[in-house]
């Protein structure tokens, strides 16, 4: 069965440091979505791209984070510098439909700890 | 703008029924999702509703009325997996999906 592929799974870093996840869509899947999720809340969409153009990027505090999808199919998701309140999981979905009723499918996620 | 409401925590006894209710205010309405997640682990899809009624699957089923702005998500025969958080999101404008802060909802014996 296809998957969304995360890694790192896990990562720690220290704040000031530079992170990166990355992300594989399911194969032939146009909408990929990075979202994040502290504990005991629900996930919040950074940015959300349609190939490789940025669809939605609203949330995305874009002084430390930022997001490519260069040739429409993985992602990179970076930090620079991690602060202390980027400790969450990060999860990456993809999407075969751009409108309406598609369902997302959700990675493993990577969980980020910030000291 | 977009907010979804839903309870924060909910206990319930293995074997029995339990709804789970979620009221929504969106400027754009594709659909509303309900999610089931374990803890650590990743959200994965349990239903999806876009018109108003009753979608039943198994042991879930899940009611919308675009009209209220209200879901719900009945989980029947109650087993202790299905310990989880039950998000509720809804879908907007290039298939967003926006998601509620969740439902934690713990089986006991």
């Amino acid at each position: 069965e296809a998957e969304v592929a995360q890694s790192p799974r896990y990562k720690i870093t220290e704040k000031s440091q530079a992170v990166a996840f990355w992300c594989d869509p399911i194969s032939g899947h146009a909408t990929l979505y990075w979202y994040r999720q502290i504990l005991g809340q629900g996930p919040e969409l950074l940015v959300q791209f349609q190939d490789e153009s940025v669809v939605d990027d609203s949330q995305l505090p874009k002084d430390r984070f930022s997001a490519e999808r260069l040739k429409g199919v993985d992602s990179t998701l970076k930090i620079q510098p991690a602060e202390l309140g980027d400790s969450a999981m990060y999860l990456c979905a993809s999407s075969f439909r751009t409108e309406g009723s598609g369902e997302l499918f959700f990675g493993e996620g990577s969980r980020l700890t910030v000291l | 703008g977009q907010n979804i409401d839903q309870p924060t925590e909910m206990t319930a006894t293995e074997g029995a029924i339990v709804q789970i209710n979620c009221t929504y205010q969106t400027s754009g309405f594709n659909g509303l999702f309900w999610y089931q997640q374990h803890a650590g682990e990743a959200p994965t899809f349990l239903s999806y509703n876009v018109l108003d009624g009753l979608e039943e699957k198994g042991r879930f089923s899940s009611f919308l009325s675009r009209s209220k702005g209200y879901s719900y998500l009945l989980l029947k025969e109650l087993q202790m997996k299905d310990s989880a958080s039950y998000l509720c999101a809804v879908t907007g404008g290039y298939n967003k999906l926006i998601f509620g802060a969740g439902t934690r909802l713990a089986v006991h014996p």
